[in-house]
């Protein structure tokens, strides 16, 4: 069974710019959940999707935005980027509502702002 | 919101030895995982183990939810095993929101 697949691997990005991050979850998982990784902050939540339903948020702006598609897959979305939003986005799957089953992530999408 | 502690930040070892990771939390949670991020930056999940003890090989982790802590013990260590350790607990708060600890760096020198 593939895992967790998120697109792109790399991305490097201008201030001002905005940028779409993909996530296909694993075969049959319907909860799809993004986070942050950054040096300075580590690991943040930023959202979670289940059923096409956004079911919480982490402290996060507005600019960071995202949807989850009728197949699971969910993108992310953020506008009028800044230099602190470099960092590695990551993905995660699970099989059902949240709390109730294993997280499996995906190898991330390192992005870069200039 | 709830807080998520780890210890020890940096631990070097010896191929072959062993050790204990902690993770405490502030608060009930209805679940807690740990996970390992390799030097590439993958995430690979160990232990989905909100009470009790599971074992896997080398690995095996404890969780006593009514004392709000948990421990991985890693024996007989190989280089492989360096990277970050992270426990992350999560909450319903109306919808589940996944807390990570700041992580336990672990370098094991051959």
């Amino acid at each position: 069974k593939a895992g967790v697949t998120q697109t792109p691997r790399y991305l490097i990005k201008t201030r001002g710019q905005q940028v779409t991050l993909s996530c296909s979850p694993i075969s049959g998982h319907r909860s799809v959940s993004w986070y942050q990784q950054t040096p300075g902050q580590g690991l943040q939540f930023l959202f979670e999707y289940f059923s096409e339903t956004q079911r919480n948020k982490g402290n996060f702006p507005g600019r960071f935005s995202g949807r989850q598609f009728s197949n699971s897959r969910s993108e992310m979305n953020v506008s009028t980027l800044e230099l602190g939003d470099s960092a590695l986005y990551l993905c995660a799957s699970s099989l059902g509502i949240r709390g109730d089953s294993p997280l499996h992530f995906g190898n991330g999408t390192r992005l870069t702002v200039t | 919101g709830i807080q998520v502690e780890q210890s020890p930040p940096d631990l070097i070892l010896q191929e072959g030895a062993n050790s204990t990771l902690r993770c405490n939390f502030s608060d009930s949670v209805n679940n807690l995982q740990w996970f390992h991020q390799n030097p590439w930056g993958q995430l690979i999940n160990l232990f989905y183990i909100p009470s009790g003890t599971k074992q896997n090989g080398r690995l095996s982790a404890t969780t006593v939810a009514t004392e709000r802590y948990s421990l991985l013990y890693i024996s007989s260590s190989q280089t492989t095993d360096s990277g970050v350790y992270f426990c992350a607990v999560e909450r319903d708060t109306g919808g589940f929101k996944t807390i990570f600890g700041a992580g336990t760096r672990l370098f094991v020198k051959a």
